[in-house]
C-alpha cells in the first residue's frame, strides 16, 4: 500500500534563510505523482508544486524546488529565502495513478511539518 | 473562473443531528474528490466521485456518511446522527480529465464542523 512519511513534525527556520522539509514515500507503482501543499492558519490547501515519477528534472515553483531521489524514495522540499509568510503546515501527498477501477487518483497524504519562520 | 467552492465554511451540529456539506467544482471539472482533516493530522481520503456516479468510496465510514455528485448541481456528503468524533475540517477537491497531465487537484477552502 502507498504510504507517505513526513518525519518532522515540527520546524524553525531564520527569515531569509534556506529550509528543507523532509518526504519519504512507498509505492510499487511505476508511475506516480509527488505533491507539496501549504496549508497557513486560515485553512486551505495551497499547491506548491508537482514532480512526477518519470520526470528527470526536479521540478522548481520559483522560491519552491523538490529533491528527488527516486532510488531513496524521498521528494523532500526545498524553500529557500524563508519569509514570515512561509510559516505554516506543509503537506506531502502521493497521487495513485489511474487504471482501472481500483486506482483512481486519489491522494495520499503526510501527517504534515509545520514550520516556523523566525524574524 | 471561480475556484472551487464549498459551503458552508462553518457547521455547527448537535450529536445526533445531520450535516450536508457542499461542494461546487471549478467549471469544467468532472471529478470530486473528500477528504476528512482531523485536527493536527494530515487529509484522509474518502471518497471519489463522477458526476451521477460513486467510484471510489473505500475511505468512507461504512454508517452515517453517504455522498452524490448529482447531474445538476454540487457534490453533497452528508453525514447522519452525528456524532463528536466527526468534528474535522471536510475539503472537497476538483479535477479535470483524470489521466491528463499532472491530474492536478484544486481544493475547496473546506468545511469545519464541530459537533457539540
Amino acid at each position: 500500500a502507498q504510504k507517505i512519511t513526513q518525519t518532522q513534525p515540527g520546524m524553525f527556520v531564520q527569515e531569509k534563510e534556506a529550509v528543507t522539509l523532509d518526504c519519504t514515500y512507498d509505492t510499487s507503482d511505476q508511475s506516480y505523482g509527488l505533491f507539496w501543499y501549504k496549508q497557513p492558519s486560515s485553512g486551505e490547501m495551497i499547491f506548491l508544486i508537482y514532480q512526477g515519477s518519470y520526470d528527470e528534472q526536479n521540478a522548481t515553483e520559483g522560491r519552491y524546488s523538490l529533491n528527488f531521489q527516486k532510488a531513496r524514495k524521498s521528494a523532500n522540499l526545498v524553500i529557500s529565502a524563508s519569509q514570515l509568510g512561509d510559516s505554516a503546515m506543509y503537506f506531502c501527498a502521493m497521487r495513485e495513478p489511474v487504471y482501472g477501477s481500483s486506482n483512481t487518483g486519489k491522494l495520499i497524504f503526510g501527517q504534515g511539518t509545520t514550520l516556523q519562520v523566525k524574524p | 473562473n471561480a475556484g472551487v467552492m464549498q459551503n458552508p465554511r462553518h457547521l455547527v451540529r448537535r450529536r445526533g443531528q445531520e450535516a450536508r456539506l457542499r461542494c461546487s467544482p471549478m467549471k469544467g471539472h468532472s471529478h470530486v474528490y473528500w477528504y476528512r482533516q482531523l485536527p493536527e493530522e494530515g487529509l484522509k481520503f474518502m471518497v471519489y466521485l463522477q458526476k451521477e456516479n460513486i467510484i471510489d468510496e473505500s475511505g468512507m465510514p461504512k454508517e452515517r456518511f453517504s455522498a452524490e455528485f448529482p447531474k445538476e448541481g454540487p457534490s453533497i456528503l452528508r453525514i447522519q446522527q452525528v456524532v463528536r468524533g466527526d468534528s474535522a475540517a471536510y475539503f472537497c477537491a476538483s479535477s479535470p480529465l483524470l489521466t491528463s497531465g499532472r491530474g492536478l487537484q484544486f481544493f475547496g477552502p473546506g468545511t469545519r464542523l464541530t459537533v457539540l
